[in-house]
């Protein structure tokens, strides 16, 4: 398995434009979510899906857009890009229903808004 | 409201000493999960170890221990004998078991280990 993976690794845009994010799992994992990472904050919830069809806002969600067509993708969707976007985004999945809680995480997107 | 402090911002020891990282929480829920992860320097995130709220039983992997004492809401973490790979930012993170499973994360430790 390769577990979750995201595209791409690193990215630069300026004020405005959109790009999206992608996120993969092969695990099978109903939920997935997206945090983003700013320094001294820790990380905070974006958007989370609990399976295929269903998306609910997490903490941060202003700027930002889910789908969730299938089990295995999650992209995030950046519309217009801010300056405050500028953040390290992680994906991440869960089995729903499993006894153990572990989300696993994906090796993070570096985005920065100029 | 949810909340995970970790007061510690950064913390440095010479190799082979121990050092506890200081978790503290806030939940109004009966039931949760407490997990740690590590951040080594290359990005990724790891997962250490979860815990739940019925167990306070303490634990230990190697040379790393947990602390979980829910009288003073705190989750702390061991490393005995400390390595230069244990050089890491270290997070601590609160789950409630509602469906978002949404995790509640301090804002780190950075743990430096100086040879």
């Amino acid at each position: 398995n390769a577990g979750v993976t995201q595209t791409p690794k690193f990215q630069v845009l300026k004020t405005g434009q959109s790009m999206t994010l992608q996120c993969a799992q092969d695990m099978n994992h109903e939920y997935m979510s997206w945090y983003r990472q700013d320094p001294g904050m820790g990380l905070r919830l974006i958007h989370y899906s609990v399976g295929a069809g269903i998306t609910d806002q997490g903490e941060v969600p202003n700027g930002y857009n889910v789908s969730r067509s299938t089990t295995e993708d999650f992209p995030l969707r950046l519309l217009s890009a801010a300056p405050s976007q500028t953040s390290v985004y992680f994906c991440a999945s869960r089995l729903e229903g499993g006894s153990n809680n572990e989300q696993f995480f994906g090796p993070g997107t570096r985005l920065t808004v100029l | 409201a949810q909340k995970v402090t970790q007061a510690q911002t950064e913390i440095s020891v010479v190799e082979k000493e121990d050092v506890t990282l200081d978790c503290v929480y806030e939940t109004r829920d009966t039931t949760y999960y407490l997990f740690w992860y590590k951040q080594p320097p290359s990005g990724e995130l790891v997962f250490l170890i979860r815990r739940n709220s019925f167990d306070e039983q303490n634990e230990i992997s190697g040379r790393y221990s947990w602390n979980f004492q829910k009288s003073t809401s705190s989750f702390n973490f061991t490393i005995t004998a400390s390595q230069v790979v244990d050089s890491a930012v270290y997070f601590c993170a609160l789950s409630g078991m509602d469906s978002s499973y949404k995790l509640i994360f301090g804002s780190g430790t950075r743990l430096l280990v100086r040879p």
